[in-house]
């Protein structure tokens, strides 16, 4: 498709499992970056790739997150251990280049119970 | 402490009527702004952006407007129509750093256009 993709769209788990977020970014969009938005709020930063280099990781709420982009295509967003507080929606986006426009997926809803 | 803020949290208008949304900053090294809309299960679609060397962009129906002095936004949307009718995110960025554009988004306020 044109569009950014993310899967699965909505994931459960239960507190203490480890989840895997995936992204696939418009083709040829070399900055993708990781959002996350919990109920009712806006979307808020968490992580920044310029291809495969990750450049920016200041939003990552803890240690227990984890992203990565190996071939500077797909990205993976890795939750260790998780908690009820990281239950949200984890949103990808990518753009041509820093300061573009971004284009962001339909999300991944996970909740953790 | 945010730095984007938007402080209506829903608006309705009539079809056919201007919609005015609003957005504060409090970061003055911001420098390009956005309006981003939402509808539900679905990520955010970019509509409109501005950068602070302008005042004022159009794209149809929606303008967006900045006053640099107020640190104030403002995206009107005329005429409104039941399908604009969802979530408008705005959204800041900042030059330089590591961030390389990261947004720094509002909460959103959630425009109900009524036929």
């Amino acid at each position: 498709g044109a569009g950014v993709s993310q899967s699965p769209r909505y994931k459960v788990a239960k507190r203490g499992q480890d989840v895997a977020l995936r992204c696939d970014p418009i083709s040829g969009h070399v900055s993708l970056f990781w959002y996350q938005q919990a109920l009712g709020q806006g979307p808020e930063f968490l992580t920044y790739f310029q291809n495969e280099a990750q450049l920016d990781k200041s939003g990552l709420p803890s240690d227990r997150f984890f992203a990565e982009r190996p071939e500077g295509s797909v990205s993976t967003l890795k939750i260790q251990r998780t908690q009820q507080e990281d239950s949200a929606v984890y949103l990808c986006a990518s753009s041509l280049g820093p300061r573009q426009g971004q284009y962001f997926g339909p999300g991944t809803r996970l909740t953790v119970t | 402490d945010q730095q984007v803020k938007q402080n209506s949290p829903s608006l309705s208008v009539q079809e056919g009527r201007i919609s005015i949304l609003n957005c504060d900053y409090t970061n003055s090294m911001f420098d390009y702004f956005l309006w981003y809309k939402k509808y539900p299960a679905e990520g955010p679609t970019f509509l409109i952006s501005i950068s602070s060397i302008k005042d004022k962009n159009e794209d149809g129906r929606f303008t967006v407007f900045l006053n640099k002095s107020a640190k104030h936004l403002s995206l009107h949307i005329v005429p409104s129509q039941p399908g604009d009718s969802a979530v408008y995110f705005c959204a800041a960025s900042a030059p330089g750093g590591g961030s390389q554009g990261n947004l720094i988004f509002g909460k959103g306020t959630k425009l109900s256009v009524k036929p």
